[in-house]
């Protein structure tokens, strides 16, 4: 199984909401990681939890708030986003600290009012 | 800096071979990869290499590296109408037996006509 699930496939919200995106995968990667995403762009980091622990924050503002509950599992709790958050966001794991390869979720469209 | 150049768009009809292209600048980067991304979907990664190679060939697609000129390409043979996405170049270094983020090129569009 190399299959990385996320729901929901699309969100809409508003800028007062609060929401969850989430992640899993069962290949028995310990690396997980957020993307985002805007139209016609590459992915750009966000966050990496290696063993369960956050390694990377690359800078993303507070009203993201990424949680790892469990090795299998992680989540993207959103907090009065703004429009330009409105994206695609992946997620990402690999098999550890000497991981050569990242496999991808489909990702949550998410879309600010 | 890190950065990881391609061309925006590529068109190609079916039953050709495609060539798509990368070039890096950090001489350091330690593994060079290839991922589609279909319209709406997330990123799969195709193939990747590590920098001490300068060929990968996997069924349709062959990986060239020319580590001396920082070059990447990905030639994808006998070309289908399913292969119509946009293929990101991505690199990454090793740090004492970790890997770095993975650093991505702008994406190269491939269109692939009947």
């Amino acid at each position: 199984d190399t299959e990385v699930t996320q729901t929901p496939k699309h969100l809409v919200m508003g800028m007062t909401n609060k929401k969850s995106l989430k992640c899993e995968q069962h290949m028995g990667h310990r690396a997980m990681y957020w993307y985002k995403q805007k139209a016609k762009k590459p992915p750009e980091l966000m966050f990496v939890y290696s063993y369960e622990k956050l390694s990377i924050n690359e800078s993303v503002p507070s009203r993201f708030s990424p949680e790892c509950p469990n090795s299998s599992l992680l989540n993207l709790h959103l907090h009065a986003l703004q429009p330009e958050d409105s994206a695609l966001y992946l997620c990402a794991s690999s098999q550890g600290t000497r991981s050569y390869e990242q496999y991808f979720g489909p990702g949550t469209r998410l879309t600010v009012t | 800096g890190e950065d990881v150049e391609q061309s925006l768009f590529l068109s190609v009809r079916e039953g050709d071979s495609s060539v798509i292209n990368c070039t890096y600048t950090d001489s350091s980067s330690t593994y060079l990869y290839w991922y589609k991304q279909e319209p709406g979907a997330g990123l799969q990664l195709l193939t990747y290499i590590f920098s001490n190679m300068d060929m990968k060939q996997d069924q349709r697609l062959t990986v060239l590296l020319n580590k001396k000129d920082k070059h990447l390409s990905l030639r994808i043979a006998d070309t289908q109408t399913g292969d119509s996405a946009i293929y990101f170049c991505a690199e990454t270094q090793d740090y004492g037996g970790s890997q770095g983020n993975l650093i991505f090129g702008k994406g190269t569009k491939l269109s692939v006509k009947p």
